[in-house]
This record gives structure tokens, C-alpha cells and sequence, in this order.
């Protein structure tokens, strides 16, 4: 049963230090994605790529959020420093280029105090 | 004003009752349209999804699509608790597993027995 996996599941911190997040895309999907959940703002868009390269990350804070894909297995997204209303559930998803959806990983619960 | 629009609920209806949920949106370059259902703390995980203007139906689930009018709407037939969950809206110009989707905050939906 082919899913996207995100680690950590939930996430405590302070004000002020490193996250990072961690993302496996489903294997064969070249398209991932970034999101991020609060009850203000809903689901919205941070960052995507394709096959690997960076295609539109213009939804995140720049100064302080950054994406990777050091490889076709992994997607990071780090946020330093952090900051209370960093506080979200952050989700990844994964995509093929013929497929109509994109898979959702089970969120990151951040709380930044 | 967001792109695209959603009643913000929530909503609670008795078991077995019609639910109608809608969205609207502003950009007319929109052309693929999706639904995503989301059950407390989990994923998003795609339901519906139609493409241009019409019906579609999936057992108690119709989508519907009016472009002229810039507005989506799902319906629930005989609803059940386990239809108890965050519905949301989604839109996007090409496929949407390799590109951008745009979101609905969502509507929580409850199913009384």
C-alpha cells in the first residue's frame, strides 16, 4: 500500500529554533508538494517540485522557510528561525505528470511556543 | 478577495439527510475541480473530480460544475456518521497531480445518528 510518509508527526519547540521536516514521496511520483494548514488560512500552497527542481515557492516566507529535495526519496522543509505563528500542521504531497491527484502524507503538528 | 470561496460552517445535518456543499472561485482559468474530504487528523484525501463543466456522480456523491457561473458544488445523498468530516474545495488551470491546486478553507460536515 503505496503511501507519502512525513516525519516527525507532531513537533514542540521554541521560539527561535531549527524545525525540519521530512517527506518520502510515493515512489514514481516525480511532483511534491508543500502545504500548510491553519484554521485561519486553510490549505495553502508553500513550495512544489518536479523531478526534483524547485517550480514555484513563491507561498513561503523566504527569509526564514527553505525546500529540498536532496534526493528523489526525500523532501525536507526547514524553518529557522521559528516562529509562534509557524504554528500549523504542514503537509507533503506527491503526484505523477497523468494522474489526477496528489497524495497526501499525514501532517506535521508543529507548535512553536 | 481569495480565489476561491467556501461556505465556512460548519454544518450539521441528521443521518440520511441531502447535504449540498459549493464553493466559487474568481479565476476563469480554472478547468480541473476536485473535492478532498479530510478526517480529523489525517490527510486530505481526494473524493471527486471533474474536469470543465457538468456532473459527475460516484454512488451518494454527485459533483457539479458550472463554469458560466464560476461555481462547484458536491452533494451528499443519504448521508452517514461516516461521512463526518472536513470537505474542501479545490481548483487548478492544468492536471491536478502536477500542479498547482488552489484550496477552499473547508467545511465541517457532521452526521448526527
Amino acid at each position: 500500500d503505496a503511501r507519502v510518509t512525513q516525519t516527525p508527526r507532531h513537533k514542540v519547540t521554541e521560539m527561535g529554533q531549527e524545525v525540519t521536516m521530512r517527506c518520502q514521496p510515493i515512489l514514481g511520483h516525480n511532483t511534491v508538494f508543500w502545504y500548510r494548514q491553519t484554521m485561519m488560512q486553510g490549505l495553502e500552497l508553500l513550495a512544489y517540485f518536479r523531478n526534483r527542481a524547485p517550480l514555484d515557492d513563491s507561498g513561503m516566507p523566504k527569509d526564514r522557510f527553505s525546500a529540498e529535495m536532496p534526493d528523489a526519496t526525500l523532501a525536507t522543509l526547514k524553518i529557522q528561525p521559528s516562529e509562534p505563528r509557524d504554528s500549523a500542521v504542514y503537509f507533503c504531497a506527491s503526484g505523477t505528470q497523468v494522474g489526477e491527484t496528489q497524495y497526501f502524507g499525514p501532517g506535521t503538528r508543529l507548535l512553536v511556543l | 478577495q481569495k480565489e476561491v470561496e467556501q461556505d465556512p460552517g460548519p454544518l450539521s445535518v441528521p443521518e440520511g439527510a441531502i447535504v449540498s456543499l459549493n464553493c466559487t472561485y474568481s479565476n476563469s482559468a480554472f478547468q480541473y475541480f476536485m473535492w478532498y474530504r479530510q478526517y480529523s487528523r489525517k490527510g486530505p484525501e481526494l473524493l471527486m473530480y471533474t474536469y470543465s463543466s457538468g456532473n459527475k456522480e460516484d454512488g451518494r456523491f454527485t459533483a457539479q460544475v458550472d463554469k458560466s457561473s464560476k461555481y462547484i458544488s458536491l452533494f451528499i445523498r443519504d448521508s452517514q456518521p461516516s461521512d463526518s468530516a472536513t470537505y474542501l474545495c479545490a481548483m487548478s488551470r492544468y492536471t491536478g497531480a502536477n500542479s498547482k491546486l488552489t484550496f477552499g478553507k473547508g467545511i465541517t460536515l457532521s452526521v448526527r445518528p
